[in-house]
């Protein structure tokens, strides 16, 4: 059983477009939901993160936004790069019981 | 700051042999986890330290894995026999205490041929 359930599997945007993740979760006791984002050859990073007594959290060029109700969440990119071109996982957790629960990712180009 | 370190990069070894990976957590971070991370698709987790002690290790297959984390610092994971299936990166995490950020390694990559 898939917990955390995440669209599209591959993703390709233009330079300075908008990039959209979608993640599904079925768990209502998570609380806790990051982005990870991963680089060829490389660990995954943590990217941003948000908590479910918000609805949305932005750093820089990346915003969360999270529906409580319908228990998804999603990764907006703006003006995308081509530096941004990876891997993208989104995660949840139960904070202080289980550990990280990754989606299986969507892998982003972002073509000049 | 180092990172989280992990050794080899790469092992490339024949059915049936056994291979074991080292990691190296960041300085002070008192959770060590083992993910494995098979080609597209996302970590999963194999084990879980909470200092020395294995806290969460029912993803863990007993008969061929197994890890310790002597004194609480670095840890091992082996494979004993490797099978085919096990080909995959193997990643290696900690974080200061559990439910806060988690740092990954590398990883190390594995391949049975």
């Amino acid at each position: 059983q898939q917990q955390v359930k995440q669209s599209p599997q591959s993703l390709i945007v233009q330079k300075g477009g908008i990039s959209i993740i979608n993640c599904a979760y079925e768990n209502t006791a998570f609380d806790y939901f990051p982005w990870y984002q991963q680089f060829p050859g490389k660990g995954p990073a943590l990217l941003i993160a948000i908590r479910p007594d918000v609805s949305e959290k932005k750093e820089g060029r990346f915003t969360i936004s999270f529906n409580k109700s319908a228990k998804q969440f999603s990764l907006h990119i703006m003006d995308s790069q081509p530096g941004d071109s990876a891997t993208y996982f989104c995660a949840a957790e139960i904070s202080g019981n289980t550990p990280l629960v990754f989606g299986k990712g969507t892998r982003l180009s972002v073509i000049a | 700051e180092a990172g989280v370190v992990q050794s080899p990069r790469y092992k490339i070894i024949e059915k049936k042999q056994p291979v074991a990976f080292w990691c190296n957590p960041i300085s002070g971070h008192n959770t060590l986890y083992w993910y494995l991370q098979n080609l597209g698709q996302g970590p999963e987790l194999l084990i879980r330290y909470e200092n020395e002690e294995a806290v969460d290790d029912s993803q863990l297959p007993k008969d061929r894995f197994s890890a310790e984390r002597l004194k609480g610092v670095d840890s091992t994971l082996k494979i004993q026999p490797a099978e085919l299936g096990d080909s995959a990166v193997y990643l290696c995490a900690s974080s200061l205490e559990r439910n806060t950020e988690a740092f990954f390694g590398q990883g190390t990559r594995l391949t049975v041929v």
